[in-house]
């Protein structure tokens, strides 16, 4: 089947631009987890959907940074007013039941922003 | 909150020797500990993950061991293709809590030389 899909793959945006990144986790998924991969480094954990709920957002580096999931499937993670610092690769990733459960997590193939 | 140290961050072999790859965790509480790989540009993709209530697992050319009183934790690639060649993660979570942040090491970059 389907895996995670991710859009757009690649996105430049200047500073100061809002933009969107958009997750399409596997069908049926119940958790779906946002994370940032900067340049050589590890995924370090956003946010967490448990279906349409947000449980955990200790991840999101500030204010400028949210993320919905409103009908428990397709997941939106946005930034405003994008710094040069935000620029990394953004990593969505599903599993089939609630976190926290030790499943497999199924990663997208992220989106990388560039911010100028 | 937890943080894993993972080490070598490269490591060169030549094909058909073995790749060794150490983590350790700081959480006593953590109990499931998965492997990724990533290929350039790609996706990270689970490769073997090990659990608390075991201490080795193998699948074919891969296993990994765990060591929970030392809370350490090693990846083991025998028999080394160069197709073999990514960068690797180790992480580790406490599971079956309301704990839901995976937490990855910084990777290793396995290279394996034809």
């Amino acid at each position: 089947g389907a895996g995670v899909s991710q859009s757009p793959r690649y996105k430049v945006a200047k500073r100061g631009q809002d933009v969107a990144l958009r997750c399409d986790p596997i069908s049926g998924h119940v958790s779906l987890f946002w994370y940032q991969q900067a340049l050589g480094q590890g995924p370090e954990f956003l946010t967490y959907f448990q279906n349409e709920a947000q449980l955990d957002k200790s991840g999101l580096p500030s204010d400028r940074f949210f993320a919905e999931r409103p009908e428990g499937s397709v997941s939106t993670l946005k930034i405003q007013r994008t710094q040069q610092e935000d620029s990394a690769v953004y990593l969505c990733a599903s599993s089939p039941l609630a976190g926290g459960l030790g499943e497999t997590q199924y990663f997208g193939p992220g989106t990388r922003l560039l911010v100028l | 909150g937890e943080n894993v140290e993972q080490h070598p961050s490269t490591l060169s072999v030549q094909e058909g020797d073995s790749a060794v790859i150490k983590c350790t965790y700081s959480d006593s509480a953590s109990n499931y500990f998965p492997w990724y790989k990533q290929e350039l540009g790609k996706r990270p993709q689970l490769i073997i993950d090990i659990r608390s209530n075991v201490g080795e697992k193998k699948d074919q050319r891969i296993a990994v061991t765990l060591n929970k009183t030392a809370k350490h934790f090693s990846l083991h690639i025998t028999e080394t293709q160069p197709e073999d060649s990514a960068v690797y993660f180790c992480a580790a979570i406490n599971s079956g809590g309301s704990n839901y942040k995976l937490t990855f090491g910084k990777g290793t970059l396995l290279t394996v030389n034809p």
